[in-house]
């Protein structure tokens, strides 16, 4: 089992610039969501998709953050355009089924640097 | 509103000695409380997840209870080693329908155990 893989590892880039974080969940699973975390507000959900299909993305901050999943192994997580304050940890993490006794399976994350 | 809190937000032990990892949450209506732990660079793995039928879990060393007249838990982790630290989340999954799949997490205990 590879786990969930998250790519790049870091990522720094100037304000303005489009970010786009990638994950690939574990094969088989079928719940995915992405997570910010900064110590300043902690672990935070973002958006959560069953199925490739969102079903919650009201922790979304702003336009400016869209998420895809276009099929059941990829899916992505994209800033346009991007601010010093979008600067964070972002977490993917996968679960196998829609129930909420499974644990989630967390990848390593992104650290994203906005200058 | 839903909330997570974990005090202290650091904690320092000598090898051997018992952790005992407090958290508490706002509201017993919760579906199951996980917890986590997190190492430095890395994304969580999950250790423990109760659910909310559950008073307790146990794997190896650690030994989770769960109160939720109370709104608390406590992640005991016996004769503790070096590498126990890391910084240890808890989170929950309210039932209320605005959660929805959410995990609400707390700020996290940072652990230092001292060889």
């Amino acid at each position: 089992d590879a786990g969930v893989i998250q790519s790049p590892r870091h990522e720094v880039t100037e304000m303005g610039q489009e970010v786009t974080l990638r994950c690939k969940p574990i094969s088989g699973h079928n719940s995915l969501f992405w997570y910010r975390q900064t110590m300043m507000r902690g672990l935070e959900l973002l958006i959560y998709f069953n199925n490739n299909v969102p079903i919650d993305d009201s922790g979304m901050p702003e336009d400016r953050f869209s998420a895809k999943m276009p099929n059941a192994s990829f899916s992505t997580l994209k800033i346009q355009p991007s601010e010093p304050r979008d600067s964070a940890v972002y977490f993917c993490a996968s679960r196998p089924g829609q129930g909420r006794d499974q644990p989630q399976h967390f990848g390593d994350g992104t650290r994203l640097s906005i200058l | 509103k839903q909330e997570v809190t974990q005090i202290p937000a650091a904690l320092s032990v000598p090898e051997g000695e018992n952790l005992v990892l407090n958290c508490s949450f706002t509201d017993s209506a919760i579906y199951n409380l996980q917890w986590f732990r997190q190492d430095p660079g890395k994304g969580l793995t999950s250790l423990l997840l109760i659910q909310s039928s559950q008073r307790e879990q146990t794997s190896g060393r650690l030994n989770a209870s769960l109160d939720k007249s109370s709104g608390r838990s406590t992640l005991y982790i016996a004769a503790s080693q070096p590498g126990d630290s890391a910084t240890y989340l808890c989170a929950v999954s309210f039932m209320i329908k605005a959660a929805g799949n959410k995990l609400t997490f707390g700020g996290g205990t940072r652990v230092l155990v001292k060889p």
